[in-house]
Parts: structure tokens; C-alpha cells; sequence
């Protein structure tokens, strides 16, 4: 089945500093997915940061950025300086469309928590 | 920005008792879903509804479990009978269309003892 990988547990960054959170994807039920980095701030339920439906565009949002890699299968966020409101739980998604419903299921990756180091 | 409800943000039951939590999605939206997520595991998908309907559900869907959406009211999973696996946190989303972006909800902690 699909699958979804990103970086594993906790990242700390100096405020100011860049951020890179790798994602890595397997999709066996559909050729190109779409791809999603979404976002849980502290006391908040998920959100959508960003999405990018088309295989080399890249999305942004909020100063963050990812670009879909088809042939590396891979959906990196990145952004050039972090500060404290971008503590949160970041999830890497994938959705694969079921054809002739318009209905779509999300497979996501375990999550990964972005603090700042104090 | 749009808000889905969940309705009991935790429930604590014995196993074997039924359980239903309620969502309540974003009030012009036509597709409905539930995912659980275990505790130090990934968000998994269970299923999706459309116009009266499951379209789409997982192998983690099991025969105890039901969704429905009466009248336009709250969206339901119900699972009958609960059993010690089930503890999760379950999350409800909602989107306008299949495609289009999915709004989640706060997610209910299940309790089964």
C-alpha cells in the first residue's frame, strides 16, 4: 500500500536559523499523488499548510516551502529562518484518489515536532 | 477558517460496551472521513462517506464499526462491540469536494478498558 517516511521524532533549531524536515513517499495505488505537508499548532487541530498536486511545482506557505520530486519521491519542507510560532507537529501526507468517486483517502507519515532550542 | 467539532473530546468505556462519537463537520461540506491514530503511530485512514454512502474504507474498518449521517446532523462512528485495539484518538475531517482540501477536527480520545 501507500506509504509515507519523514524525519523521525523531534527537530531543534537555533530562532533564525533554516529548518528541513524530510519526507519520502510511496504511492502503489496511484501513479502521481498528491502531495501535502499539514500542521498541528500547540492546543490546535490539524491544518493544511501547504499542497502541491503537479509532479517538479513547489508550494509555499507561511515562509515554508516543499517541492514535488517525482524521481526521488520526495516532498522536503523547508524554511530559511524559523521563529517561535513555527513550534509545532508537521505531517507529510499523500492522497490517492479513488477514480470514479472524487473521494480521496490521506495517508500520512508519523509526524515530526519542530521546537526551537531555547 | 472553517471549524469541525468532535463531540466528546474523551470517552472512557469498557470493553465489550458500544461507543459513538459524534463529529460535526464544516456545515456546506459533502464528504465526510474518519482516520485513528494510535498512540506513537501514523494517522491511518478508516473510511469515507458521500451522499449517504461509504465510498472508500480500510482494512482497519472492522465489522464492528458503522458511520452514518442522519438528516444532515452529526456524522457517526459507531463501533459495537468495543474492544481493547480500538483505543485511539479519532479524527474526523470534512471536505467541499473529493479532491479539495480535508478539515480536521480536534480529534476524540477512546478509552477501552
Amino acid at each position: 500500500g501507500d506509504s509515507v517516511t519523514q524525519t523521525e521524532g523531534q527537530v531543534t533549531v537555533s530562532e533564525s536559523k533554516s529548518l528541513i524536515i524530510n519526507c519520502t513517499y510511496s504511492a502503489t495505488s496511484i501513479g502521481y499523488p498528491n502531495l501535502f505537508w499539514y500542521v498541528r499548532y500547540p492546543g490546535e487541530g490539524l491544518q493544511l499548510l501547504l499542497k502541491v498536486i503537479t509532479a517538479g511545482q513547489k508550494g509555499s506557505s507561511r515562509g515554508f516551502e516543499a517541492t514535488y520530486n517525482k524521481e526521488a519521491t520526495s516532498f522536503h519542507l523547508q524554511k530559511a529562518s524559523v521563529q517561535e510560532s513555527d513550534s509545532a507537529v508537521y505531517y507529510c501526507a499523500l492522497s490517492a484518489d479513488l477514480p470514479g468517486t472524487g473521494s480521496n483517502r490521506l495517508t500520512f507519515g508519523k509526524g515530526t515536532k519542530f521546537s526551537l532550542i531555547p | 477558517g472553517p471549524k469541525v467539532l468532535q463531540i466528546p473530546s474523551h470517552q472512557i468505556i469498557d470493553m465489550g460496551q458500544m461507543v459513538t462519537l459524534n463529529c460535526d463537520p464544516v456545515s456546506n461540506h459533502l464528504y465526510f472521513y474518519w482516520y485513528k491514530q494510535i498512540l506513537g503511530q501514523q494517522m491511518e485512514f478508516l473510511v469515507n462517506f458521500y451522499n449517504g454512502k461509504v465510498m472508500e474504507k480500510s482494512k482497519l474498518f472492522k465489522d464492528q464499526f458503522s458511520v452514518e449521517r442522519p438528516d444532515g446532523s452529526y456524522f457517526t462512528l459507531k463501533i459495537q462491540p468495543t474492544a481493547l485495539e480500538d483505543s485511539a484518538v479519532y479524527f474526523c475531517a470534512s471536505s467541499l469536494a473529493g479532491r479539495d482540501e480535508q478539515y480536521f477536527g480536534p480529534g476524540t480520545r477512546l478509552t477501552v478498558l
